[in-house]
């Protein structure tokens, strides 16, 4: 595709239900990264990718985040138990080569999943 | 701690003038990359320019440029000519393991 593509763009969702969000990043790019925005914030580093293996997740707040990556191009982050403060924009980020190493590459972010947990 | 810290939360300037968002950074990493990422309300983050920590020489790209002082640990956006379009979120950031790492951002308002 052209760029990065998220779905759904808005989730309402009610305190302890579970959501899944999904990411589509750009064709061939092999990192992947996920990011949370609170309301008037900078995005933070949730979890990130290189093909399927999830190489770092340590911004995950809880054990409730999960995300996957199975065939190394679409991946889900999924949310179990909603809670109030889980209430955020998520954006999934691409980038085109691996992401050891240190090179700097450009991450391209998708429009983001507004997530409001009532 | 790796931190970036934007001290100035809100600006407006008149169409056409020159601005200059603040920014700087902690970290005791010597190899980095800078970024300034623009937020439209529409949300989707877009890259406006990077720096690689390593090159002394200032990064430009059309109206945008930069002022990065490595020992300061600073690292402002100048943008020239400003354009009604330029009315968006800016972020700075830095990258280390390709882990990029966020300010709070400056809300920037061009005004006709």
């Amino acid at each position: 595709g052209a760029g990065v593509s998220q779905s759904p763009r808005y989730k309402v969702a009610k305190r302890g239900q579970d959501v899944a969000l999904r990411c589509d990043p750009i064709s061939g790019h092999v990192s992947l990264f996920w990011y949370q925005q609170a309301l008037g914030q900078g995005p933070e580093f949730l979890t990130y990718f290189q093909n399927e293996a999830q190489l770092d997740k340590s911004g995950l707040p809880s054990d409730r985040f999960f995300a996957e990556r199975p065939e190394g191009s679409v991946s889900t982050l999924k949310i179990q138990r909603t809670q109030q403060e889980d209430s955020a924009v998520y954006l999934c980020a691409s980038s085109s080569i691996r992401a050891s190493g240190g090179h700097g590459e450009t991450q391209y972010f998708g429009p983001g999943t507004r997530l409001l947990v009532l | 701690a790796q931190t970036v810290t934007q001290s100035q939360p809100e600006m407006s300037v008149q169409e056409a003038e020159t601005v200059t968002l603040s920014c700087t950074y902690d970290t005791s990493e010597n190899n980095y990359y800078l970024f300034w990422y623009k937020q439209p309300p529409s949300r989707q983050m877009i890259l406006v320019i990077r720096q690689e920590a390593y090159k002394q020489q200032n990064a430009t790209e059309n109206r945008f440029s930069v002022n990065f002082q490595k020992a300061a640990k600073s690292f402002s956006l100048k943008i020239s000519d400003s354009q009604l379009g330029d009315t968006a979120m800016y972020f700075c950031a830095f990258m280390i393991d390709d882990k990029i790492i966020f300010g709070k951002g400056t809300r920037l308002h061009i005004l006709p």
